[in-house]
């Protein structure tokens, strides 16, 4: 998991706050992603960018925005978070994206809203 | 649209046992296929990988081989140890696109 860190790694939110999950690498990779983890249903994709700034929607991107910035960092919004965005998130990187290089991941942030 | 299908767990084996764990895959092109291994705590990491028909993934004492006749990519390893107890996930990649698509992961544990 080295050069791919995540914050916060553990939150609780009540229903309806917001919050943005951070991801930075130093690997200097074009490519970043936001994923999530549910029991069953492996890691689905909710957006992800091909550089910086630029942005696109994965296969759950409801109830989430992403901001590329800068290309070191991924930032993942909740506007108003639902009992049902309970779950793990993952942010992974990528370089180049024809090649089949493998994709890097962070150490997760486990998101619980009550 | 593609989809990666993985057996349920979880598996349990004794120490040393033989270890297979399905993986089946649909795509609409040629994809790319990766076991990822996630220890208890941290992110995945890339376990091996095959591009192209008939290649072998092997690390760690872990092989996969991709067989387009049966459309799978099945992990096997010939004597686990405790150290192996982790979630492993299939996931393919077409060679074309940017995506990775997972399968819903396999917990392995081994006892001693």
């Amino acid at each position: 998991n080295a050069g791919v860190t995540q914050t916060p790694k553990f939150r609780v939110l009540k229903t309806g706050q917001s919050m943005t999950l951070l991801c930075a690498q130093d690997m200097n990779h074009e490519y970043m992603y936001w994923y999530r983890q549910d029991p069953g249903m492996g890691l689905r994709l909710i957006h992800y960018s091909v550089g910086e700034g630029t942005t696109a929607k994965g296969e759950v991107p409801d109830g989430y925005n992403v901001s590329r910035l800068k290309k070191q960092n991924f930032l993942l919004g909740l506007e108003s978070a639902a009992p049902s965005q309970t779950s793990v998130y993952f942010c992974a990187i990528r370089d180049r994206p024809t090649s089949n290089t493998e994709a890097f991941f962070g150490q997760g942030t486990r998101l619980t809203v009550v | 649209g593609d989809s990666v299908t993985q057996m349920e767990g979880p598996v349990t084996l004794s120490e040393e046992a033989f270890l297979t764990i399905n993986c089946t895959y649909t795509a609409t092109g040629y994809p790319s296929l990766f076991w990822y291994v996630q220890y208890p705590g941290e992110g995945l990491q890339l376990l091996l990988k095959a591009t192209k028909a008939d290649d072998k993934g092997s690390n760690k004492g872990f092989e996969a081989t991709y067989r387009k006749e049966t459309t799978s990519f099945h992990l096997e390893k010939g004597s686990v140890q405790v150290s192996d107890s982790a979630v492993y996930f299939c996931a393919l990649k077409l060679n074309a696109g940017n995506m990775l698509t997972f399968g819903g992961g396999t917990r392995l544990m081994v006892k001693p």
